[in-house]
């Protein structure tokens, strides 16, 4: 049973400091997907990949979050510093030679 | 940017009965759309889809209308069930970028 992975599950950390996020996308799946969600917002994407190469980080604050596929089995989200507005669940969502995403269970960032 | 709203914030059926949850999407040049359920403490997991070229689409117990003339997507559930409570999401995509709407939450009375 293929699924999205996401570690870790839940991260709690204080203002300031670093948070990296990592996905395991589903074996085969070339697009990469990056989402926050919070309860004002709803889903929001913040970036994504395609054969490991970022086409758009546009809902991605730049000054703080970077997102990288260091290989076709590893995404990276990172913020530095991160700030309690961060707080959020972010979910990871891979996709294949269909348009359909298959989401990860989500990693629960909570900020001090 | 764009955006995606849903009609019902909540809704609440019987056991047993249909439910609908309606979706309207901005952009009329959107090709793709599909519907979501997340459940508590999970990723939300593809439920039905449908491309522009048609109206309508039917999976089991599921179907998709939409309706182009109104930017107008709904999502029926037929006979309800309790593991059906969740919160339903539609998405259009446009270019490979998918705008989530706000989310309906479905709350299924035994």
């Amino acid at each position: 049973d293929a699924r999205v992975t996401q570690t870790p599950r839940d991260k709690v950390t204080e203002m300031g400091q670093e948070v990296t996020m990592r996905c395991q996308p589903i074996l085969g799946h070339n697009t990469v997907f990056w989402y926050r969600q919070t309860m004002m917002q709803g889903l929001e994407l913040l970036a994504y990949f395609r054969n490991r190469a970022p086409l758009d980080d546009s809902g991605m604050p730049k000054d703080r979050f970077s997102a990288e596929m260091p290989d076709a089995t590893l995404a990276t989200l990172k913020i530095q510093p991160s700030e309690p507005r961060d707080s959020a669940v972010y979910f990871c969502a891979s996709a294949g030679l269909t348009d359909t995403q298959y989401f990860g269970p989500g990693t629960r960032l909570t900020v001090l | 940017g764009e955006s995606v709203g849903l009609h019902l914030p909540t809704l609440s059926v019987q056991e047993g009965d249909n439910s609908i949850i309606n979706c309207a999407y901005s952009n009329s040049a959107s090709d793709y759309f599909i519907w979501y359920k997340q459940e508590s403490g999970k990723g939300p997991q593809f439920i039905i889809d449908i491309r522009s070229n048609m109206d309508k689409r039917q999976g089991q117990r599921v179907t998709v209308l939409l309706n182009k003339t109104v930017k107008h997507l709904s999502l029926q559930i037929a006979a309800t069930q309790p593991g059906d409570s969740a919160v339903y999401f539609c998405a259009e995509s446009l270019n490979n970028q998918f705008y989530f709407g706000t989310g309906t939450s479905l709350t299924v009375i035994p």
